[in-house]
């Protein structure tokens, strides 16, 4: 069984910068696996901020970009904000029958 | 502007079944895939189903859930049997567009099984 492994929690200051992983049991991660990150905040659903490795959308901040990093995929905040405390998963792409697998994502607290 | 709308939700006893159903609009249906989507309590989130050539599912739903949808009414649907406490979670359905770009998520619909 597949399993994508995501840092469980992390604490960053207000105005510093931190990275996010994602993992892959298989090994490295590519651009092949479609790498995707959300962010969910309490009592809301999950929202789309990047796609397929590195694409933003149109709400999607500034301050945050995907990358590839040491064969995992990686989110990155930038002048980290209060309001980007929340829980950020990443989502994985392998096609046959299970295509999409999530990480178990990563709570983001910021102090 | 885009949309998409989870419905069907609610109590169901362990063994019995419920239909979600996630009604969609501002876009061509036909042209994206949707995902179903599910958050059990305090937990992370899980994919769950997604049909376009073909179903798709994880392994925790196989054999009892089934997923369609029916481009003429904008909508995917998830038959859910034999529900099990471990299906406890909100629903979400999310789109995307073929090639691993997703955007637009529902709000969800709670599913609860007790007894």
């Amino acid at each position: 069984q597949t399993v994508v492994t995501q840092e469980p929690s992390l604490t960053v200051s207000p105005g510093g910068t931190v990275t996010l992983t994602c993992a892959s049991s298989t090994g490295a991660v590519t651009s092949a696996h479609y790498p995707n990150w959300f962010q969910q905040k309490p009592g809301q659903a999950p929202r789309t901020l990047i796609y397929r490795t590195s694409n933003k959308h149109s709400w999607t901040p500034a301050r945050f970009s995907g990358s590839l990093l040491g064969g995992k995929a990686a989110l990155t905040l930038s002048g980290v904000q209060p309001e980007d405390e929340a829980d950020y998963y990443c989502l994985l792409y392998y096609g046959g029958s299970h295509p999409w697998v999530f990480g178990g994502g990563t709570k983001l607290t910021v102090l | 502007q885009v949309q998409l709308e989870e419905s069907g939700g609610g109590v169901a006893q362990p063994g019995r079944s419920l239909r979600l159903s996630c009604t969609t609009s501002g876009f061509v249906f036909s042209s994206y895939v949707i995902h179903w989507v599910r958050q059990a309590p305090g937990r992370g989130l899980e994919w769950v189903a997604a049909v376009w050539n073909y179903e798709y599912y994880a392994d925790s739903v196989k054999d009892r859930f089934t997923v369609s949808r029916d481009n003429s009414k904008s909508t995917l649907y998830l038959q859910m049997n034999s529900l099990t406490a471990e299906d406890t979670a909100v629903y979400h359905c999310v789109r995307e567009k073929p090639g691993g770009e997703y955007d637009y998520w529902g709000q969800g619909t709670l599913v609860t099984v007790s007894s």
